[in-house]
């Protein structure tokens, strides 16, 4: 089955205390991205990757990092989280598109809520 | 960087009738695409329709439809004969056709009354 897993789906953490949100693909994607959810805010892009050792930062990278260094997985690291990366997180893959062909759809995660306290 | 409105954060629509959601987008690009995604209680996000800026011709996807107008900058949705499992947040979204970025409304609370 096509699918992008995430885990944690649910993490409780502290002010400070570095974690990692695993993300992985099985579609054989070049496309991977992060965003996170807020409340009133919709969602917004954190970092994105267009292949293996390319990455590249969305609206909201500060705090964050990734890195991609196998196609199917696309790792979010929080060095020392605060409260306000309170937040639902979504990752995301896609093929490339190419004009005319809908190749672009990306296929989202289940989520994974982060509560820093 | 590009911005994405969604102006009517809750609705409301009778079960059989038709509703369309509202959404503007600023850009300065000419090529570019946009999408409508639902996300029901599951917080699953579902890619419900896509549209290319330089197609002239709107999207249809079943009962779902968009009404793109390229020069106003507006692209809203029009859901027919609305169901109850059309109760969700639906989410406007703009890629950027060169940079892969992504650019999300805040989002439109769909009730669907029985």
């Amino acid at each position: 089955e096509a699918q992008v897993t995430q885990n944690p789906r649910y993490l409780i953490t502290v002010t400070g205390k570095k974690l990692t949100v695993t993300c992985s693909q099985n579609m054989n994607h070049e496309y991977m991205s992060w965003y996170r959810q807020d409340p009133g805010l919709g969602l917004r892009q954190i970092y994105y990757s267009m292949n293996v050792e390319v990455t590249d930062k969305g609206d909201v990278p500060e705090g964050y990092k990734v890195s991609r260094k196998e196609k199917r997985n696309f790792p979010l690291i929080l060095e020392s989280p605060s409260p306000n990366q309170t937040s639902l997180y979504f990752c995301a893959s896609s093929l490339f598109p190419t004009a005319g062909v809908r190749t672009d759809t990306q296929y989202f995660g289940p989520g994974t809520r982060l509560t820093v306290l | 960087a590009q911005t994405v409105t969604q102006s009517q954060p809750e609705m409301s629509v009778q079960e059989a009738e038709t509703v369309t959601l509202s959404c503007t987008y600023d850009t300065s690009e000419s090529d570019y695409y946009l999408f409508w995604y639902k996300q029901p209680p599951s917080r699953q996000m579902i890619l419900v329709i896509r549209q290319e800026a330089y197609k002239q011709q709107n999207a249809t996807e079943n009962r779902f439809s968009v009404n793109f107008q390229k020069a106003a900058k507006s692209f809203s949705l029009k859901i027919s004969d609305s169901q109850l499992g059309d109760a969700a947040m639906y989410f406007c979204a703009y890629r950027s056709y060169n940079f892969n970025k992504f650019y999300f409304g805040s989002g439109t609370k769909l009730n669907v009354k029985p």
